[in-house]
């Protein structure tokens, strides 16, 4: 059951155009989201979070977008440069006792020079 | 600030053997996370930590997967025995409070092969 889901596995963007990466989420308790950046052999990190209370958040290049209705957020990079060629994974978290994180598969994305 | 330490980075081990991982994290932080990462899949919870107690081990095959945080600073993770279907990258990740709104660090994963 995979709750959240990022159905285009690879995405190849010119350098100074704008990449979207998008997520879908099933899970209505989800109230915070995040994104995380992977280069390889490396860990993942935090890239940028939205709350559910909000519809956008923007820092710097990246802008993160959440329609709630739609159960669905996009990451925005705007110009995309070669060093955003990375994994993009977006997270979800439904908060209980404690917080619940899951993960989306991920979105390679490869921004060409 | 030194990141969260895992080692070793690679792994090859045979169906059946025992490994075992080993996580370092951040000074001061006192929640621990291990995720597996099997290779075109996002990272899955294994087992999280406060300080020394489980918060979370509901997806840790327990028959064969163990964790321990001992003094809730530093963290090991076995298995045993291994199968072909644990092969993946194991990541320990930490932050200094439980909550995702303050932000995981994620060390930079020990990649295990079975074979």
């Amino acid at each position: 059951d995979q709750q959240v889901k990022q159905n285009s596995p690879s995405l190849s963007v010119q350098e100074g155009r704008i990449s979207i990466l998008n997520c879908d989420y099933t899970n209505s308790m989800f109230d915070y989201f995040l994104w995380y950046k992977k280069y390889p052999a490396e860990g993942p990190t935090f890239l940028i979070s939205i709350s559910s209370i909000k519809d956008k958040n923007e820092d710097g290049r990246f802008t993160v977008f959440l329609n709630k209705s739609a159960k669905h957020l996009s990451l925005h990079i705007v110009p995309s440069q070669p060093g955003d060629s990375a994994v993009y994974f977006c997270a979800a978290r439904m908060k209980t006792s404690y917080d619940k994180v899951i993960f989306g598969p991920g979105t390679s994305l490869s921004v060409i020079p | 600030e030194a990141g969260v330490a895992q080692s070793p980075r690679y792994k090859i081990i045979e169906k059946r053997q025992s490994v075992a991982f080993w996580c370092n994290p951040i000074s001061g932080h006192a929640t621990l996370y291990w995720y597996q990462q099997i290779l075109g899949q996002g990272p899955k919870l294994l087992i999280q930590f406060q300080n020394n107690g489980v918060v979370d081990d509901s997806q840790l095959p327990k028959d064969r997967f163990s964790a321990e945080r001992l003094k809730g600073v530093d963290s090991t993770l076995k298995i045993q025995p291994a199968k072909l279907e644990d092969s993946a990258v194991y990541l320990c990740a930490s932050s200094l409070r439980q909550g995702a709104d303050y932000g995981y660090t994620f060390g930079s994963g020990t990649r295990l092969t079975v074979v």
